[in-house]
């Protein structure tokens, strides 16, 4: 089955403990993301990559780092974790298909989440 | 920097009753447009996606949306809603052109639909 994944579905942890939320898909998508989703701000672009060992920050990379080592996954690393990092996180991921002005143009399926709080 | 506007944020409509949800965008460009919906503990699952041609596009469960291009909208519609079409409905907007071949969404904050029985 087509699916995006991510580990763990939900995590409770403390200010500066290093944490790492891994996302993995298995539909050899060129194509990666990472979103957080805040009540009334809807979902904000933190980093994203095109593909292996090519990642870019998004809307909101402050606090985060990502890697893509393999294609198939693409885990979020927060390093010192901070309270205004409580969040619901989603990972995407989607072809990279060539479109106008050579850009990206393709839909981008989503894993289910995972729901962090920090303390 | 481009942005997505859904003004309403939560609508309550009895069953069979029509839906119509509003998105605007800031881009005068090019863009590609999505509505993906997202159903309580769920994650988000695209209703239907606008990338050229017809205006008009037909998504999974009777959705359907209009490109506006004038008015720079992409309404979400539906004749008769279900209660089990409650959920929380996002608009999205890829400009490929601005983002330098990111395949970057920007997301609306969401209308929260209750459909009462």
């Amino acid at each position: 089955e087509a699916q995006v994944t991510q580990n763990p579905r939900y995590l409770i942890t403390v200010t500066g403990k290093k944490l790492t939320v891994t996302c993995s898909q298995n539909m050899n998508h060129e194509y990666m993301s990472w979103y957080r989703q805040d009540p009334g701000l809807g979902l904000r672009q933190i980093y994203y990559s095109m593909n292996v060992e090519v990642t870019d920050k998004g809307d909101v990379p402050e606090g985060y780092k990502v890697s893509r080592k393999e294609k198939r996954n693409f885990p979020l690393i927060l390093e010192s974790p901070s309270p205004n990092q409580t969040s619901l996180y989603f990972c995407a991921s989607s072809w990279a298909f060539s479109g106008l002005a050579g850009a990206i143009q393709e839909t981008q399926y989503f894993g289910p989440g995972t729901r962090l709080l920090v303390l | 920097a481009q942005s997505v506007s859904q003004h309403n944020h939560h609508v309550i409509l009895s069953e069979a009753a029509s839906l119509e949800l509003g998105c605007n965008y800031s881009y005068g460009g090019t863009v590609n447009l999505f509505w993906y919906v997202q159903y309580p503990g769920q994650h988000l699952q695209l209703l239907l996606k606008y990338f050229s041609g017809d205006p008009l596009v037909k998504g999974i469960k009777g959705f359907e949306a209009e490109f506006i291009k004038s008015k720079f909208s992409f309404n979400l519609r539906k004749p008769s809603v279900q209660w089990s079409d409650t959920a929380e409905y996002f608009c999205a907007v890829n400009a490929p052109e601005r983002t330098g071949g990111g395949n970057k969404l920007t997301f609306g904050t969401g209308t929260q639909l209750k459909v009462e029985l």
